[in-house]
């Protein structure tokens, strides 16, 4: 079966700081996948997605970035956090063959405080 | 463009009672549906999804929605509601065919159960 995984749980990191999050799909090959932001736990922003190794799509202008370097691991880094880019951070990966639940499913989540 | 609504922002519900939370699309062809929970400081689980057939579907945790193609409604249903249901909900569309990024998510509902 697939599974996903994100680390780190928790992150609390100072202004400036760099900013490395990890996200591994186990079980598939070619996965889609998707990092999200979520904001004071409502609705979902959809930072990047990707749909090949070192193929990456933007949504959002912002402070982060992001890389696919293996096919099943996924990236998201800044040079220097500043204190908007605190929330809480999803990966989530998708069949695009479009048979597998049809849905995307989501890692665990990273809560992020830039102090 | 796809799009999906959820009109209310917080639902609260006496545990016991039956509960909705409503959900709106606008999608070219027929769509793809999904249903998805949030509890605090996790990620997105899949509770149930409408594909094709049976316009009743359904899901985990004794879930269920019915698609209506007329209104373009997916609405969340349950019978009895249990405090432990108290969590954020999400509904989302994608189009048949559409892989990628062509995941619609809607802003999600806060659901209070109270004791």
């Amino acid at each position: 079966s697939q599974t996903i995984h994100q680390w780190p749980a928790t992150l609390v990191q100072p202004v400036g700081s760099p900013l490395s999050l990890e996200c591994t799909v186990e079980g598939t090959s070619n996965p889609n996948l998707y990092w999200y932001r979520q904001a004071a736990g409502r609705g979902l922003q959809l930072l990047f997605y990707s749909v090949g190794i070192g193929q990456i799509s933007s949504e959002v202008p912002q402070n982060l970035s992001a890389s696919r370097p293996q096919d099943r691991q996924f990236i998201l880094s800044s040079k220097k956090l500043l204190l908007s880019d605190s929330g809480f951070y999803l990966c989530a990966w998708s069949d695009p063959g479009g048979t597998t639940n049809y849905g995307y499913t989501f890692g665990s989540g990273t809560r992020l405080t830039v102090v | 463009a796809q799009s999906v609504a959820q009109p209310e922002d917080q639902v609260n519900v006496a545990e016991g009672n039956p509960l909705t939370v409503k959900c709106t699309y606008s999608v070219s062809g027929n769509p793809y549906l999904f249903w998805y929970v949030q509890y605090p400081n996790r990620g997105l689980q899949f509770l149930l999804k409408y594909i094709t057939g049976d316009n009743l579907v359904k899901g985990s945790y004794g879930f269920e929605a019915e698609f209506n193609k007329s209104q373009t409604s997916f609405h969340l249903k349950k019978p009895s509601a249990l405090v432990s249901d108290s969590a954020l909900y999400f509904c989302a569309v994608r189009e048949p065919g559409s892989y990628g990024q062509n995941f619609v998510f809607g802003p999600g509902t806060r659901l209070s159960v109270l004791p």
